[in-house]
C-alpha cells in the first residue's frame, strides 16, 4: 500500500471548515484513500473514503487531486468534539475473500478551538 | 445495534504471563481484527480472521495468535508477555472482504508490569 504523509497537528476554530491534508504520491490507479479518525480514549472511527471522484456524506467531504497523489478532508463547521487525531489511509480495496488490513501512520492532530 | 465490544476493558499482567482478549463484531460482520495501539502511535495491524481462520498478519511474532468462533466472535491471545507489549488491544469488524470500512471497538488497555 501506498506511503502517506500528512502534518502532525493544526488547529482550527471552532465553526471554520478545518481542511487536513494528506500525500500520497506513490498511489496506484487501484488504490482507494480512506480516512479514519481517532478520538481521546476511543477506536478509530471510518470518516470516508474515495477513489478518484470527490465524495461527501454526512461528517465530511473529501476531495482528490486530479493526479490523485493528495487530497483533503473537509469537516465544513469544526465543533470541539471534532478534536481528534486523524489518518489518511491509501489501500488496495481487495476481492471479498482477501485480506483488508489498515496501515496507519502518524495522523495529523486536530485541535478545535473555541 | 451494538457496535464492536471488547472485554475486559483494562488489563494488569506481569512479565512473562499469558492473557487472553475477547471480541464481538457488530452485528452482521463475519470479519474481525486485531491491531496493537502504542501509547503516541498509530495502530499496528497484527492479523485478521474470516470463517474462523487466520486471513493476513501483520509483522507480529508467534507469541501473538487468535481465534474465531464460529458466532464470528474472536480472542487474541499473547504468551509470554513482554514489558513492550503494554498497549491499547484494538478488534475491528466488517462485512466480508476488502472493499467495506472496518469498525473499531473502544479497545483493551493492556499493562505488563
Amino acid at each position: 500500500d501506498a506511503k502517506t504523509t500528512q502534518p502532525p497537528s493544526m488547529d482550527c476554530a471552532e465553526g471554520r471548515a478545518a481542511n487536513l491534508p494528506c500525500n500520497h504520491s506513490t498511489i496506484s490507479g487501484n488504490e482507494y484513500v480512506y480516512w479514519y479518525r481517532q478520538i481521546h480514549s476511543q477506536g478509530p472511527q471510518y470518516i470516508i473514503h474515495g477513489l478518484k471522484n470527490n465524495e461527501t456524506n454526512e461528517m465530511a467531504s473529501l476531495i482528490i487531486t486530479e493526479d490523485r497523489k493528495s487530497s483533503t478532508l473537509i469537516l465544513p463547521h469544526a465543533t470541539l468534539r471534532d478534536t481528534a487525531v486523524y489518518y489518511c489511509i491509501v489501500r488496495v480495496a481487495l476481492p471479498y475473500n482477501a485480506g483488508n488490513m489498515l496501515t496507519f501512520g502518524g495522523g495529523t492532530r486536530l485541535m478545535v478551538k473555541p | 445495534d451494538a457496535g464492536v465490544t471488547q472485554s475486559p476493558t483494562h488489563l494488569i499482567k506481569t512479565r512473562g504471563q499469558q492473557v487472553t482478549l475477547r471480541c464481538s463484531p457488530k452485528s452482521g460482520h463475519d470479519t474481525v481484527s486485531w491491531y496493537q495501539q502504542a501509547l503516541g502511535q498509530g495502530p499496528q495491524f497484527i492479523f485478521q480472521y474470516y470463517e474462523e481462520e487466520e486471513r493476513q498478519r501483520g509483522n507480529f511474532p508467534d507469541r501473538f495468535s487468535g481465534h474465531q468462533f464460529p458466532n464470528y466472535s474472536s480472542e487474541l491471545n499473547v504468551n509470554a508477555l513482554l514489558l513492550g507489549d503494554s498497549a491499547l488491544y484494538l478488534c475491528a469488524s466488517n462485512l466480508g472482504g476488502g472493499f467495506y470500512e472496518q469498525y473499531f471497538g473502544p479497545g483493551t488497555r493492556l499493562t505488563v508490569t
